[in-house]
């Protein structure tokens, strides 16, 4: 039972334009919600993170989007480059669960210059 | 140390063998977390830790694995009796509750291969 899905397995931008990643989720109890970019060999490092208070964080050139009644939501990069190239993963956690993230199967990211 | 380190990097053992795979979190980091990524997947809970509370096992996924943390620092994740589907890069992380809502921060994984 996938809690946590992101649908496209992979995606491949132009360098400048926009890349949009997505994550849908099934259970009501997330409240807290996170991407991770993960490049090869490597572990993941934190990328940027959402409360289910609000519908909208941004820092620099990615911001994500929490649509809670659709239980949707998603990674905006712009612009992308080339370094952007790597596997990200949504996680999302419930603090009635602990601490434990539980992740989606990642998108890989493909940035063409 | 700057971050969270694993050991080994890589390990392939053969089917039936136990391995140990190591993790030093980052120092003063109370929470320790074990989740592993197999093929194709994203990555599975495994166990958690927090400070001198009883650890979280819900994910591990058989009675072959097992965890331990020394000191509340370092942790060792023990799988026995190998099997091939236990295959999977195993990645830990840390975090300092307090320090940002869950914000882990990841080693780089020890990739096991069971032949």
């Amino acid at each position: 039972d996938q809690q946590v899905k992101q649908n496209s397995p992979s995606l491949s931008v132009q360098e400048g334009r926009i890349s949009i990643l997505n994550c849908d989720y099934t259970n009501s109890m997330f409240d807290y919600f996170l991407w991770y970019k993960k490049y090869p060999a490597e572990g993941p490092t934190f990328l940027i993170s959402i409360s289910s208070i609000k519908d909208k964080n941004e820092d620099g050139r990615f911001t994500v989007f929490l649509n809670k009644s659709a239980k949707h939501l998603s990674l905006h990069i712009v612009p992308s480059q080339p370094g952007d190239s790597a596997v990200y993963f949504c996680a999302a956690s419930a603090w009635v669960y602990g601490n434990k993230l539980v992740f989606g199967a990642g998108t890989i990211l493909r940035v063409k210059s | 140390g700057a971050g969270v380190s694993q050991s080994p990097s890589n390990k392939v053992t053969e089917k039936g063998k136990d391995v140990e795979l190591r993790c030093d979190p980052i120092s003063g980091h109370t929470a320790l977390y074990w989740y592993r990524q197999s093929l194709g997947q994203g990555l599975e809970f495994l166990i958690y830790f927090q400070g001198n509370s009883a650890p979280d096992k819900s994910g591990l996924p058989s009675d072959r694995f097992s965890a331990e943390r020394t000191g509340g620092s370092v942790s060792t994740l023990t799988i026995q009796r190998t099997q091939q589907e236990d295959s999977a890069v195993y990645l830990c992380a840390s975090s300092q509750p307090g320090q940002g809502y869950n914000e882990q921060f990841f080693g780089p994984g020890t990739r096991l291969t069971v032949l």
